[in-house]
């Protein structure tokens, strides 16, 4: 059983629409992330929930919007998408907001915005 | 600022020990990582040290810690193909619990 999972994994599409990237960890943690990852693979936070609360929310586009439905899912939506928003999301989960080093990532979702 | 910095790549032959090094600028870190990405995957926790630690052992992997030129390595005995990967050193901001900083990668390339 994939511990954390996102979908989709690959997300071609052209500049200017909306799409979404959806991650569930079925390990019970209470703490969900997204990352960044750029194509130097220099890696960058976004956003974290504790429990579907925001408690990271770094210097992205307000284009980004991330929602936590219940603590097991956290889901990512992009509107007007841009060239440079092309990298490969993470999504990752930790037992709790103080466990925030010891993180389980995704496979990561590669978007290529054209 | 906080920052975090490594080389960006290391080759070593298999059979060989791989030392790969990381700097960090919070000297008020009270742990320290090590992630390993493995190609088109995602990272895996490897290891990590506390902070009044300076020596960590587990199997074929060695972390040194030396707080005082804030300078972390981690070692990797009888390196074998399967260890070639991009390796990130992290630390956890102490000046935004919950924010996790890491460096850039070192891509290590294991020669048969």
């Amino acid at each position: 059983d994939t511990a954390v999972s996102q979908t989709p994994k690959y997300l071609v599409t052209q500049m200017g629409n909306d799409k979404s990237i959806k991650c569930e960890q079925n390990l019970g943690h209470d703490t969900m992330y997204w990352y960044k990852q750029d194509s130097k693979k220099f890696l960058k936070i976004m956003f974290s929930y504790n429990n579907k609360e925001l408690i990271i929310n770094e210097t992205v586009p307000n284009r980004f919007s991330p929602k936590s439905p219940d603590k097991a899912h956290l889901n990512l939506h992009i509107n007007s998408l841009e060239l440079g928003d092309s990298a490969v999301y993470f999504c990752a989960s930790s037992q709790d907001a103080a466990t925030t080093g010891e993180l389980f990532f995704g496979e990561g979702s590669r978007l290529t915005v054209l | 600022g906080e920052d975090v910095e490594q080389s960006l790549f290391l080759s070593v032959r298999e059979g060989d020990s791989s030392v790969i090094n990381c700097t960090y600028t919070d000297s008020s870190s009270t742990y320290l990582y090590w992630y390993k990405q493995e190609p088109g995957a995602g990272l895996q926790l490897l290891t990590y040290i506390f902070s009044n630690m300076d020596m960590k052992q587990d199997q074929r992997l060695t972390v040194l810690l030396n707080k005082k030129d804030k300078h972390l390595s981690l070692r990797i005995a009888d390196t074998q193909t399967g260890d070639s990967a991009i390796y990130f050193c992290a630390e956890i901001s102490t000046s935004n619990t919950g924010k996790l900083i890491f460096g850039q990668g070192t891509t290590l390339q294991v020669k048969p």
